[in-house]
């Protein structure tokens, strides 16, 4: 039941993109269509952000995106604006457990 | 609106054991698996346990297994964590969150600190 893995840290300035990745396995990512992703401010309670690997809850700016290939998942924010600037995790079923990614700092430069 | 609202957290000793609560309000509560994360000062989230939506099912993180309990009341709106065999290493805040794998609302978290 090993962590998600996903890069440190990622930055951009503002109005560029960043893509972050989530790398699991056949178990996981690749196993299921169930990846979520969230961001969390410091201080603050995590945030639903995307849900089944590329779907966004209401109230998410469309700004934000997922897909999934194989083992590994991606979230890509475009246009990035200061607020972005936050943890990000991504999570994944894993048949009757869950996992979460081990997280990356997005920089907004 | 929906809340969370996590309590029972505080400092307990190694092997000491500590409940913590959550009461849900504005919810469905009873037509929702519940799960509990938890986050280690300056760490990542981990999952650690999650219910079905009568109780029948429960699942947890290898470390918590044998010494965790999750249970919940849907007459109450609760959901509960019972934890024994305390480590230092369960240190963290601990979030009571909506759903199974979707985790869509996410109480303000209770801070549990092992320390002797």
């Amino acid at each position: 039941q090993s962590a998600l893995t996903q890069p440190p840290s990622a930055s951009g300035s503002p109005g560029q993109s960043v893509a972050i990745s989530c790398t699991g396995t056949s178990s996981d990512v690749g196993g299921y269509n169930y990846v979520s992703w969230y961001q969390q401010h410091p201080g603050k309670a995590p945030k639903l952000m995307i849900y089944e690997v590329s779907k966004r809850p209401s109230g998410v700016p469309d700004r934000f995106s997922g897909s999934k290939s194989g083992n590994t998942a991606s979230l890509t924010v475009s246009g990035l604006q200061a607020e972005d600037e936050a943890d990000y995790y991504c999570s994944s079923y894993a048949g009757s457990k869950n996992v979460f990614g081990t997280g990356t700092k997005v920089t907004v430069l | 609106e929906v809340h969370l609202v996590e309590s029972g957290g505080g400092l307990v000793q190694p092997g000491g054991s500590l409940s913590l609560y959550c009461v849900v309000s504005d919810f469905t509560f009873r037509n929702y698996w519940m799960t509990w994360v938890r986050q280690a000062p300056g760490k990542g989230l981990e999952w650690v346990a999650k219910i079905k939506e009568d109780g029948g099912e429960k699942y947890y993180v290898d470390s918590v297994k044998g010494r965790f309990t999750i249970s919940r009341d849907n007459a109450k709106n609760s959901l509960y964590l019972q934890m024994n065999s305390l480590r230092a290493e369960d240190t963290a805040v601990y979030y009571c969150v909506t759903g199974g794998y979707n985790y869509v609302y996410w109480g303000q978290g209770t801070l549990v600190t092992v320390s002797s």
